[in-house]
C-alpha cells in the first residue's frame, strides 16, 4: 500500500479557498486516490475520487499532477462546517479491503 | 436508506467481561471493515471482511475477533476486553474495487473498559 503524508493541520477563513495537497510517491500504477471528510464523532464520509488530472463534483476538486506523486483537495469557500478532519487515501490493497487512513488533516475554519 | 448501523453506540464495561459490537449494512455491499480511532492516531484497521467467512487481520488486531456468517453483518467480539481498547469503533463497508466505491461507516461506538 502506498504510504501517504498530509499536513497535521491547517486554519484558514469562511470564504477562502482551501487547498489541502497529500504525497504518495509510491502510488501503484492503478492505484486512485480517493479523498473522506471526517466529522468529530462521526465516520468518514467520502468526498471525492481521482486517477489523474482534475476531477470535480458538487463538494470539491480534486488536482493530480502527471507523476502522481501527489494530490490536492480543493475545498471553494469554505464554510465553518468544513471544519473536520480530511483523509487521503491511496489504492485498495492487495485484492482485499486493507485500507490504510493516517491521521489526516485538521481543517479549522474561523469566521 | 443506505446505512451501516452499529449497536451499542455507547457502552462502558468492566475488564474481562466479554462483549459484542454488532455491525449490520443494507447495501448487500461484500466488503466490511472494524476501526478504532484514538486521539492523534487517525482510523486504525482491526479487522476486514472480503465477503461471506472470509476475514483477515487488519493493522491491530490483537484482542479482537470478528465473525462473517452473513453477508449483511460483522460482528466485532472482544472476549476479555482491556483498558487499552477504550476506544471510538466504526464498521464501514463498501463493493469491491477502487472505482466509484465509496466505503459507507456506521454512526460509530464509543466503549470505554474501566
Amino acid at each position: 500500500l502506498a504510504k501517504t503524508t498530509q499536513p497535521i493541520s491547517m486554519d484558514s477563513y469562511e470564504g477562502q479557498e482551501v487547498n489541502i495537497t497529500c504525497s504518495h510517491n509510491n502510488i501503484a500504477t492503478n492505484d486512485y486516490i480517493t479523498w473522506y471528510q471526517q466529522f468529530p464523532s462521526q465516520g468518514p464520509r467520502f468526498i471525492i475520487q481521482g486517477y489523474k488530472t482534475k476531477v470535480t463534483n458538487e463538494v470539491a476538486s480534486l488536482f493530480i499532477p502527471a507523476d502522481r506523486k501527489s494530490s490536492t483537495l480543493s475545498l471553494p469557500r469554505v464554510s465553518l462546517s468544513d471544519t473536520a478532519v480530511y483523509y487521503c487515501l491511496v489504492g485498495e490493497g492487495t485484492g482485499g479491503f486493507k485500507t490504510i487512513f493516517g491521521a489526516g488533516t485538521r481543517l479549522f475554519v474561523k469566521a | 436508506e443506505a446505512q451501516v448501523t452499529q449497536n451499542p453506540r455507547y457502552l462502558i464495561t468492566v475488564t474481562g467481561k466479554k462483549l459484542t459490537v454488532t455491525c449490520s449494512q443494507n447495501m448487500n455491499h461484500e466488503y466490511m471493515s472494524w476501526y478504532r480511532q484514538d486521539p492523534g492516531l487517525g482510523l486504525r484497521q482491526i479487522y476486514y471482511s472480503m465477503n461471506v467467512e472470509v476475514t483477515d487481520k487488519g493493522d491491530v488486531p490483537e484482542g479482537y475477533k470478528v465473525s462473517r456468517k452473513e453477508k449483511r453483518n460483522f460482528p466485532l467480539i472482544l472476549e476479555s476486553p482491556s483498558p487499552n481498547q477504550t476506544s471510538l469503533y466504526f464498521c464501514a463497508s463498501r463493493t469491491p474495487g477502487q472505482i466509484n466505491t465509496e466505503a459507507f461507516f456506521g454512526q460509530g461506538t464509543r466503549l470505554t473498559v474501566v
